[in-house]
């Protein structure tokens, strides 16, 4: 069936950096394509999201990418922080006549280093 | 948690037994979700309300009924609760489908 998936479990990187979390999706139809954050014990967060007819929307310190045409999302989390260590969720929106949904992927640990 | 409380934050129960979630919203939001989220699934839509008394099954609504009777308040019902139940819940609001504020869960442990 459709689905949302992220590329990798885990990603680790040093206070200061730049992470990019990836994310591939296989429904072309979606709407909107969303990034959430949460963190240990804590509800997900909304980051940012992109309609479909977008390429690249940018927020504070992050950067969604679109790429439709291999049907790959990406966030950019620019000078990493201690306080961005979360598991980061991409998700899409499709709306239809028979209602709208909301699907998930499994998620990407972020692991900052001081 | 953008104005989303859920209770109880924890709750152990035995098999069988009925429980019920509560959310509460502050804001005024047309839409309310509830998902549940277990390791390997990631988060699931159970069921989900589109307005007072308008509500849709999700992904995994067997075994899990919701009521809204006004806009700031829905609930997850579990009529006879099941060890596959046990999960963390989380409640969400929206005013767009695609933009939703999650509350701070409620663990569900069923014995």
């Amino acid at each position: 069936g459709e689905s949302v998936g992220l590329h990798l479990p885990t990603l680790s990187v040093q206070e200061g950096d730049n992470s990019i979390i990836n994310c591939a999706y296989s429904n072309s139809a979606s709407d909107y394509f969303i990034w959430y954050k949460q963190e240990s014990g804590k509800g997900p967060q909304f980051i940012i999201d992109i309609r479909s007819n977008m390429d690249k929307r940018q927020g504070q310190r992050v950067t969604v990418l679109l790429n439709k045409t291999v049907k790959h999302l990406s966030l950019q989390i620019a000078a990493t922080q201690p306080g961005d260590s979360a598991v980061y969720f991409c998700a899409e929106f499709l709306e239809e006549t028979s209602g709208s949904r909301l699907t998930f992927g499994e998620g990407t640990q972020l692991t900052v280093n001081p | 948690d953008a104005g989303i409380t859920q209770s109880p934050r924890h709750k152990v129960t035995e098999t069988g037994t009925p429980v019920t979630l509560r959310c509460h919203q502050t804001e005024n939001h047309r839409y309310m979700y509830w998902y549940r989220q277990d390791p390997g699934h990631g988060l699931r839509l159970i069921h989900y309300s589109y307005g007072v008394k308008d509500t849709d099954k999700g992904e995994v609504s067997d075994g899990y009924s919701v009521s809204r009777s006004k806009t700031e308040d829905f609930l997850l019902t579990l009529e006879s609760a099941t060890s596959s139940q046990t999960s963390v819940y989380f409640c969400a609001i929206g005013q767009q489908g695609w933009e939703q504020y999650f509350g701070p869960g409620t663990r569900l442990t069923v014995t």
